[in-house]
């Protein structure tokens, strides 16, 4: 699977829309981008995921460059809710090993 | 309710002694994974299962034991507990046509 880049942290306004940017230059062609998100001492919950089209759902838009090596999740209008640990992963679909790696993600905090 | 849930949420035991955590999903899903969390290293899979009676290592897979006997149910034993396998254990889930996983509450294990 792909190695990501994600900034540690980032602080956005309550209300604004918070864009976190991930890296992932050595993508292949049949690997997805996917998001998830962890809040304080609570599972991590999935968020959104493409392979190269732009996305969106009732959650977050995914907005992937055309080159595919890169990625933004956009929150439109975060909320004190959305402050939590940000993780990008790409992985491809089938295969053996079937688990998800997360790296240290970007841990964003909205603020009031 | 549905979703997938774990129990027990929390637990202390003794270095030496055999405890198991149990992991439970009511969507039916084909796939099931354990990971645990560590400060300083993110989610760690340990095992995972394609289906009832198949299961597979994953990165951290020594000191666990898994089964799978029945579709929603995936206990992982730790046959002799130590100290480094404290930390905080997560099940996920998730079906065979698509590949985000869905994650329970999550289980803090002490090993003292």
């Amino acid at each position: 699977d792909a190695k990501t880049t994600q900034p540690p942290s980032m602080d956005c306004a309550e209300g604004r829309a918070a864009n976190l940017p991930c890296n992932h230059s050595t993508i292949s062609g049949n690997e997805y981008v996917y998001w998830y998100r962890q809040i304080h001492s609570q599972g991590p919950q999935y968020i959104i995921h493409g392979l190269k089209n732009n996305e969106t759902n009732e959650m977050a838009s995914l907005i992937i460059t055309e080159d595919r090596k890169s990625s933004t999740l956009i929150l439109p209008h975060a909320t004190l809710r959305d402050t939590a640990v940000y993780y990008c992963i790409v992985k491809a679909r089938g295969g053996g090993a079937d688990g998800l790696t997360f790296g240290k993600g970007t841990h964003l905090i909205i603020q009031p | 309710d549905a979703g997938i849930t774990q129990s027990p949420r929390y637990k202390i035991t003794e270095t030496g002694r055999q405890v198991t955590l149990m992991c439970h999903q009511t969507w039916s899903h084909s796939y099931m994974f354990w990971y645990r969390q560590d400060l300083g290293h993110g989610l760690r899979l340990i095992y995972y299962s394609a289906a009832a009676d198949i299961t597979d290592k994953g990165e951290v897979p020594d000191g666990y034991v898994v089964s799978r006997s029945k579709t929603e149910n995936f206990p992982l034993t730790l046959e002799s507990a130590t100290r480094s396998q404290t930390s905080v254990y997560f099940c996920a889930s998730r079906d065979t046509t698509n590949y985000e996983q869905y994650f329970g509450p999550g289980t803090r294990l002490t090993v003292t």
